[in-house]
């Protein structure tokens, strides 16, 4: 089906270790977006792409690695992963005429 | 940098009410602003998009206005339903998307 998807749904996962987060969509949008929702910090943007082979660092970047060698993928990597990236995880595409953002369904991440 | 404000931050009105959903942004330099709903444990679904060129637009029994040059927004919703529980979140569109924290909105049967 048409649309972004998100893999894993669910990751826990412990401190330290390397965790990527894989986004898919299906629409060929050139921008693509990753952001984290947490309590009391709303939607924080950490990486965008605004085609293949070129990213950008948004509010939150620290600690987070992208790449993006496809257009249709967009994984994001904690190289390094902490507690404090304990979070949900957004992955977003954007129509390219009408800058409408839409998003996929989540990974929930836990770090312990 | 943007700053997206939404108030209330909660609300819960009886099933029938019409209501208003609140969104004021810092930075009036937008492309467009995006009216998000969040289900609990869920991802967003975009409900409306207006271009900084527009001043409203509608969608059923939803209509959303903008007004850039005083930096607000608003989501009407009219004759709601319990299932138009969700949290609202309005997005600004400039060099980048800032979202607001959202309304939490419960309609009670």
């Amino acid at each position: 089906d048409a649309g972004i998807t998100q893999s894993p749904r669910y990751k826990i996962t412990e401190t330290g270790r390397q965790v990527t987060l894989m986004c898919h969509q299906t629409w060929s949008h050139s921008y693509m977006f990753w952001y984290r929702q947490d309590l009391g910090h709303g939607l924080r943007l950490i990486y965008y792409s605004a085609a293949a082979d070129i990213t950008d660092k948004g509010e939150v970047p620290d600690g987070y690695v992208v790449s993006r060698s496809k257009t249709e993928n967009f994984p994001l990597t904690l190289e390094s992963a902490t507690r404090s990236q304990t979070s949900v995880y957004f992955c977003a595409s954007r129509r390219d005429r009408t800058l409408e953002q839409y998003f996929g369904p989540g990974t929930r991440l836990t770090v312990t | 940098k943007q700053e997206v404000t939404q108030i209330p931050a909660a609300l819960s009105v009886p099933e029938g009410e019409n209501l208003v959903l609140n969104c004021s942004f810092t930075d009036s330099a937008i492309y467009n602003l995006q009216w998000f709903r969040q289900d609990p444990g869920k991802g967003l679904t975009s409900l409306l998009l207006i271009q900084s060129s527009q001043r409203e637009q509608t969608s059923g029994r939803l209509n959303a206005s903008l007004d850039k040059s005083s930096g607000r927004s608003t989501l009407y919703i009219a004759a709601s339903q319990p299932g138009d529980s969700a949290t609202y979140l309005c997005a600004v569109n400039g060099n980048q998307f800032y979202f607001g924290t959202g309304t939490s909105l419960t309609v009670i049967p």
